[in-house]
């Protein structure tokens, strides 16, 4: 069983749908990242965080630490949301553990 | 743009040789990790530096060396090639270990 669990791993949604992505981690941690990685490759930090909630435009990340889960809402979606979208924890030696990352499509 | 920067952007080398991937941090940024991501792995963590000294690793082969210099830039040497080493090694940096981290473009690694 992988440290970092992602879901849904494929996600289709239309133009304007809120969107729910979540990972669940089995490690103890310090913290949690979500990071989107564009078809090109590049990759972004969108949300750095260890406990409560944060926003960001129409990016909102939870984290329950106690039952050692996250979220990533979308709201409004957009078709240049289209990426894939990996979770990765902050391991107590410092090193990080990725999910296998949620590949998020939104069709016009 | 994320003012990591990572050179080359591409390369292509034969099994058996070595190679060195360079990654100059966004400016203030002490800390620099490397980071490798392949199509059947994803992404793995391999090595954190922090102003100079090693502060985390992660799967690392023994063939790789990292090191991080006193200009704060950071180089992964990856040596006795194999086809498996084929990926994206990416490079990222950020002020302190508990801070977000700024990713640069990758170097596309090709093992022929």
């Amino acid at each position: 069983k992988n440290e970092v669990e992602q879901s849904p791993q494929n996600l289709t949604a239309q133009e304007g749908e809120f969107i729910t992505i979540n990972c669940s981690y089995s490690v103890g941690i310090s913290a949690l990242h979500w990071l989107q990685q564009h078809p090109g490759g590049g990759i972004v930090s969108l949300f750095m965080l260890s406990s409560g909630k944060k926003k960001h435009g129409r990016l909102i990340a939870t984290i329950n630490i106690q039952e050692k889960h996250s979220s990533l809402h979308i709201t409004a979606s957009h078709p240049r949301d289209s990426a894939v979208y990996i979770c990765a924890v902050v391991g107590s030696q410092g090193n990080l553990i990725f999910g296998k990352g949620t590949k998020l499509s939104v069709k016009p | 743009d994320s003012g990591v920067t990572q050179t080359p952007k591409h390369l292509i080398t034969a099994t058996g040789q070595r190679v060195t991937l360079r990654c100059s941090p966004r400016s203030g940024d002490l800390s620099v990790y490397w980071y490798q991501q392949s199509l059947d792995q994803g992404l793995q963590f391999l090595i954190q530096y922090y102003n100079g000294e090693e502060r985390a690793k992660g799967n690392i082969l023994e063939r790789f060396s990292a090191q991080q210099f006193p200009d704060l830039h950071s180089e992964l040497n990856l040596s006795s090639l194999e086809l498996g080493d084929s990926a994206l090694y990416f490079c990222a940096s950020s002020t302190l270990s508990n801070q977000p981290q700024h990713f640069g473009d990758g170097t596309r690694l090709s093992i022929l």
